[in-house]
Parts: structure tokens; sequence; C-alpha cells
């Protein structure tokens, strides 16, 4: 079972270049969500899609933006990098109450 | 944003010792509570997910208590093994941002030999 897959797992990107983090889930949820983990600041959210074809703003949405593509597939971009947007990025999806999975994690470093 | 705090932020044991940790949380709009265990470059592995007051799980040495009313939940390891050492997290379930998470900063346990 494959559950959540997020790519990339490592990069490296220069102050002011963009890119796009890819996530996608095989198991039918209508719920899905990308974290960042901090030291010292636990895991929070920056947006999450509730259903296919709505996104909204999480605890700290500022320098991001989301797609929700398909139901599976939620994926979320970084227009022009900020050395603090270094972190590590979680993707999950839930079908609620029952346990949210999530993906392997992508390491970001912004210098 | 729904403030969950943890306690202790970290804990040392000695294997076999017997622990618990302590999350607190808002008691009012109550949905779902989890409980995760995290493992440094692994991905967070749901433990619980606990709903009703009064609620109890057990998975192995591990289990939970869940006390909606006064806004609390206890984590209890028996028996602990050096295996064991991870990051507890507890989430708190918010209704306002279609039931995503929101964390306490977790309780780092080592258990050592």
């Amino acid at each position: 079972n494959a559950g959540v897959t997020q790519t990339p797992k490592f990069q490296v990107l220069k102050t002011g270049q963009s890119m796009t983090l890819q996530c996608a889930q095989d198991m039918n949820h209508n719920s899905m969500y990308w974290y960042r983990q901090d030291p010292g600041m636990g895991l929070r959210l920056i947006y999450y899609s509730a259903s296919e074809g709505t996104t909204d703003k999480g605890e700290v949405p500022n320098g991001y933006n989301v797609s929700r593509l398909n139901k599976r597939e939620f994926s979320l971009r970084l227009e022009s990098a900020a050395p603090s947007q270094t972190s590590v990025y979680f993707c999950a999806s839930s079908e609620f109450p029952r346990e949210t999975f999530f993906g392997q994690g992508t390491r970001l470093t912004v210098v | 944003i729904l403030n969950v705090e943890q306690s202790p932020q970290s804990l040392h044991v000695q294997e076999g010792d017997s622990t618990n940790f302590t999350c607190s949380f808002p008691s009012s709009n109550f949905y779902a509570l989890h409980w995760y265990r995290w493992e440094t470059a692994k991905t967070p592995e749901a433990l619980f997910v606990m709903t009703l007051n009064g609620d109890e799980k057990k998975k192995g040495r591990i289990s939970a208590t869940l006390n909606t009313k006064e806004g609390y939940s206890y984590l209890y390891i028996k028996g602990s093994q050096p295996e064991d050492s991870a990051t507890y997290l507890c989430a708190l379930s918010n209704s306002n941002s279609g039931y995503a998470l929101n964390f306490g900063k977790g309780t780092s346990l080592l258990v050592t030999p």
C-alpha cells in the first residue's frame, strides 16, 4: 500500500527560486493537508483541502500556494523561496474521524 | 488554532520502567484526539484516535485515556524498551480547518538499556 506519497524527499533552493512539492494519496480520502515542522515549533498547518475543489489557509500560509488537482493530488508551491521557509514539509490525508496518514516528508533548505 | 499542551517536554527512563505523558487541550468543541509516535527521519505513526469521554485504548504495552470534560489525555507505556524511544505527539481535530490536526510540541522519550 502506497498511502501518501510526496516528492521530492530533499531539495536545496536559492533565495527567490520557485518550486512545487507534489503529494498524492491512494486511500480515497476527501481531506488533504500540508504541514511544516520546525525545531521547537511542532507541526503547523500551512493549507488544507477539505474536499476536491476547495482549499483554505491554515496557521502559516504566507509565501505558499496550493492546488487540489483532483481527489488524489494536492500540491504546495513556493513562488519565491525565502530562508525562513527552510523546514521539513509533510503532506497528509484523512477521512474524519479516522487517523491521519502522513507522507515521508520533504527536507527543504533555502540558501 | 487550538492550544494543545504536552508535558513533559522530554523524558529519560531506564529499560523496564513504566512512564506516562500528559496532553491538555480546550474542552469545548471537542471532536477527536490523536496520539502519534514519531521517530526521527520517519513518518509519524498513528497510535490512537479517541473520540468519546472516558475512552481507554490499548496497543501492546501502550495505552491511552481520554477526559474531554476536563480536557486531558494520558499516554502510558508499560515496561519501556529502547525501541520505544521516539517523540510522542498529541493532536486535536479542528472543525474550523477541515478537521486538520492541531499538534502539541511533543514529548521526547529516551529509553536506555
